[in-house]
């Protein structure tokens, strides 16, 4: 069965980074992207990039450009987000998703299939 | 502020029949792009609940039920069961800030 199993909680000063881990597992890994959510206490969810790990590419949303990084292992079929510049606003919930990519109504659809469990990060001094 | 709207929050008693709303605009559900729905249970990591307006995944009660139309969408839950309280998220894709996900702001429900 498909399982994402996230890297556990982290506890992070103001200004440093932080490197969540997502383990795949009962999947071909190159054949979906990963996606990472997140969300912050009593808040939604806030897409913050994916990545292909057949081809390599990535994408992220305008509001991380520069500050959060997308890689992956084929290797150890493991994702990694690492986010940079941290502040207390940064504390949240990240999610990795694997995404399916399949023929929509008019154009592509793309959606979120599988979640990992979370992992809590807390930016504090 | 979500791009995509939703209903902070609705509620029914078991049995009954509730719906949420997620509504957009022109440069995401309104574009041609579709819908899917997510279950958040408390304390619990998202799970598929829609996908592509209107399908369920295997395992997905029947219960539940999708529809868009123009720029918004909306998910339907018949026969309401006390397990159905959560929070529930639309998701669709945007051409803005050079294309992106985005997620409703997520809607509470409250079996009664």
């Amino acid at each position: 069965q498909v399982q994402l199993v996230q890297s556990g909680a982290e506890v992070k000063r103001p200004g440093a980074s932080v490197k969540v881990s997502c383990k795949a597992s009962g999947y071909s890994f190159s054949g979906y992207d990963i996606n990472w959510v997140r969300q912050a206490t009593g808040q939604g969810l806030e897409w913050m990039g994916w990545m292909n790990p057949k081809s390599g590419n990535t994408g992220y949303a305008q509001k991380f450009q520069g500050r959060v990084t997308i890689t992956y292992s084929s290797s150890m079929t493991t994702a990694y987000m690492d986010l940079s510049s941290l502040k207390s606003e940064d504390t949240a919930v990240y999610y990795c998703a694997r995404a399916r990519n399949v023929r929509g109504t008019i154009t592509t659809a793309y959606y979120f299939d599988y979640w990992g469990q979370g992992t809590l990060v807390t930016v504090s001094s | 502020q979500s791009v995509l709207t939703q209903p902070p929050s609705v509620s029914g008693a078991p049995g009954q029949r509730v719906t949420i709303s997620c509504t957009g605009s022109s440069s995401n559900i309104g574009a041609g792009y579709d819908v899917h729905w997510y279950q958040q249970l408390p304390g619990a990591a998202p799970k598929l609940l829609i996908y592509v307006n209107s399908n369920r995944p295997s395992g997905v009660p029947d219960r539940f039920s999708g529809s868009k139309s123009g720029t918004s969408a909306s998910l339907a839950i018949t026969g309401l069961q006390a397990e159905d309280e959560a929070d529930y998220y639309c998701q669709s894709y945007d051409t803005r800030l050079s294309g992106s996900m985005v997620f409703g702001g997520g809607t509470k429900l409250t079996v009664l």
